[in-house]
């Protein structure tokens, strides 16, 4: 299957600063990325989906200011947390969509805000 | 965002028994998906089953889709402690995202 990579895999990052996630499409462009959030032991929950060189939709509930995307080019997509906070702290998850239907997965990123 | 729900919500069994798990989604689907993912690691793609499937198989695992009752399950047959790890299942949803069900956490002890 195709490839996405995450950097970083994991972050610890001091309350109030920013934190920038990239999710890259190895071996195919992505006109579609989508965001997951992850808390311990729970499922996946969409944040957000970019198609490049627009504007991303936010899932209700959350908070478009506080997590920027990016998804500039057809093999990278960017997630900024914004002046983070320990309750941000959790694992986000990217994915990628090429022509096709198939979503593909990043490895994750584990963020801890202190 | 969350399309359904999984039963259980954690399995816990030896290594040889088998492991059920079931998906339960909530609209009219073209296929569904389950995925596995290793404690702090990424998912990984197990199988499609599509909505005109009832019944897949591939290796040690064996997939149902039932759509009058708009449910699925999962079953891993002699299962091995390398067989530990969350598993969920996914369908898209009308935006045509995928969404996942809240998954099973399964222990296979050695």
């Amino acid at each position: 299957g195709a490839v996405v990579s995450q950097h970083p895999s994991r972050v610890i990052c001091k309350s109030g600063t920013s934190v920038k996630i990239e999710c890259r499409s190895l071996d195919f462009q992505a006109t579609t990325m989508f965001w997951y959030r992850q808390f311990p032991k729970k499922s996946l929950m969409l944040m957000a989906t970019s198609n490049e060189g627009s504007k991303a939709t936010y899932e209700q509930g959350v908070e478009k200011d506080k997590f920027l995307i990016n998804h500039a080019s057809l093999t990278l997509s960017t997630l900024t947390v914004t002046s983070a906070h320990p309750e941000d702290s959790s694992f986000y998850i990217c994915s990628a969509r090429g022509g096709g239907n198939e979503q593909f997965f990043g490895p994750g990123t584990r963020l801890t805000v202190l | 965002s969350q399309q359904g729900e999984e039963d259980p919500q954690a399995l816990s069994i030896q290594e040889g028994e088998n492991a059920t798990m079931n998906c339960s989604y909530k609209t009219s689907i073209n296929n569904l998906q389950w995925y596995r993912q290793n404690s702090g690691r990424g998912l990984v793609h197990l199988i499609l089953i599509r909505s005109n499937e009832r019944e897949k198989h591939s290796g040690r695992l064996r997939v149902t889709l039932d759509t009058s009752k708009k449910s699925s399950s999962l079953l891993i047959t002699a299962s091995r402690a390398a067989d530990t790890a969350s598993y969920f299942c996914a369908t898209y949803n009308a935006g045509n995202m995928l969404t996942f069900g809240g998954g099973t956490r399964l222990m296979v002890k050695p």
